[in-house]
């Protein structure tokens, strides 16, 4: 079934240590997305990617980085994590088209370091 | 720059009564507008875009360009309405294009 797949749902991880989320959609689809959103808070985009070996900054600066090698996969690594980088992570995608295309989201990782 | 603003956290309505849920935005050009819906232990979800002029689920949002304002209606509020509302806008060109900004959200809470 084509879905949008984000794992793991939930990481609690030490400060200093590597981590990288993962995000898979078997949509076909072009675009992809991170956000990052904090309990009760607005969404925020970190990073984006139109296509293969594509890759943007998003409107919040964030420590973490991506990778587009394949157009399924858009993972989300962070070299160190600290207790800053607590919050839910939200992964998306749309077709290739314009702006009135909409997005569909992934489940989501809600990270906790400690 | 593009900016979403809700200005109610919070709403609570009783089941049967209208429901107004306010959106408001800050971009230059032309935008695209929607409404997003998050139900409980679900995930984020369409529920309309403002190009289509579509009803979903009773709902409507007219895009008003003079108030800067999309806002979200639905004549009688059922409790299945209880959700996370987002609306969001998507710029139609240059650095905007395809990047959706998202308001604050507004919990709407329907009672028996």
């Amino acid at each position: 079934e084509a879905d949008i797949y984000q794992t793991p749902r939930y990481l609690v991880i030490g400060t200093g240590k590597k981590i990288t989320l993962e995000c898979s959609q078997t949509m076909g689809h072009d675009k992809m997305y991170w956000y990052q959103q904090d309990p009760g808070m607005e969404l925020h985009l970190i990073h984006y990617s139109y296509g293969v070996n594509s890759t943007e900054k998003g409107d919040l600066s964030s420590e973490s980085t991506v990778s587009r090698i394949r157009t399924e996969h858009f993972p989300l690594t962070l070299e160190s994590a600290r207790p800053s980088h607590t919050s839910q992570y939200l992964c998306a995608s749309s077709p290739k088209g314009g702006a009135r295309e909409k997005l569909f989201f992934g489940s989501g990782t809600q990270l906790s370091v400690l | 720059a593009q900016r979403v603003t809700q200005p109610e956290k919070l709403l609570s309505v009783f089941k049967g009564a209208p429901v107004e849920l306010k959106c408001n935005y800050s971009y230059s050009g032309s935008p695209e507008l929607f409404w997003y819906v998050q139900y409980s232990r679900q995930r984020l979800q369409l529920l309309l875009r403002h190009i289509s002029r579509e009803s979903i689920k009773g709902f409507t949002a007219d895009l008003n360009k003079g108030e800067t304002s999309f806002h979200l209606k639905k004549p009688f509020a059922q409790e299945e309405d209880s959700a996370m509302y987002y609306c969001a806008l998507s710029g139609a060109g240059g650095t905007s294009y395809g990047k959706l900004t998202f308001g604050q959200g507004t919990i709407l809470t329907v009672h028996p």
